[in-house]
């Protein structure tokens, strides 16, 4: 499949800031696109996903923004906190695809 | 979501010999994966596990090197065989029920190779 990317390596933010992570793919057949997050020693979990027919999904303290016209998808955190610092992954699969390709990730620091 | 269970958590190996690693879930579910995540690095799909039959393998992974079985609906396991530096890595598992569908992943087997 083609190549699922992220504009930043990484982003340090203050706690109580909102967050933006950015991703941009190339595959116009995309239909389907998922944010996980992953802990230092865990696996990837799933933080909320969007399907091609919508442009916008509010998760708690999360929402996923996808433009297809310039093929650009983003997690905003609401009000970040300490908990929130990870790896962030977006993904995404094309029309009947059972095969997920994902991006290079964001590592997200939140500053005390 | 399903509960999965990977083992062993993580290894230290010596180079040409293999490993097995154990996924678990505590449902059935229709697709099984497996991944590779490189040192700092995303997640690359090495093969779909087909229940009953052979694994489907992505481009660059071969059956030889990485041989999967998956028994049944809640079962599977990934060998890395004649290991070598380069195959250190986590090795992820993960289950979906389909396309467009999010799958949920375990927590990865850490294999470093000396």
């Amino acid at each position: 499949g083609e190549s699922v990317g992220l504009h930043l390596p990484t982003l340090s933010v203050q706690e109580g800031d909102n967050s933006i992570i950015n991703c941009a793919y190339s595959n116009s057949a995309s239909d389907y696109f998922i944010w996980y997050k992953q802990e230092s020693g865990k696996g990837p979990q799933f933080i909320i996903d969007i399907r091609s027919n919508m442009d916008k999904r509010q998760g708690q303290r999360v929402t996923v923004l996808l433009n297809k016209t310039v093929k650009h998808l983003s997690l905003q955190i609401a009000a970040t906190q300490p908990g929130d610092s990870a790896v962030y992954f977006c993904a995404e699969n094309g029309a009947n695809d059972y095969k997920l390709s994902f991006g290079a990730g964001t590592t997200v620091t939140v500053r005390a | 979501s399903a509960v999965i269970s990977q083992k062993p958590s993580r290894d230290i190996c010596q180079r040409g010999t293999s490993l097995t690693i154990q996924c678990q879930v505590d449902s059935q579910v229709t697709m099984m994966f497996w991944y590779r995540q490189q040192p700092g690095q995303s997640l690359t799909l090495i093969a779909t596990a087909n229940q009953g039959s052979e694994a489907t393998y992505e481009s660059g992974f071969v059956i030889d090197k990485f041989p999967i079985s998956r028994p049944n609906l809640t079962f599977s396991t990934l060998t890395v065989s004649n290991m070598s530096p380069e195959d250190s890595s986590i090795y992820l598992c993960s289950v979906g029920p389909g396309a467009s569908q999010p799958q949920h992943f375990g927590d990865g087997t850490r294999l470093s190779i000396l």
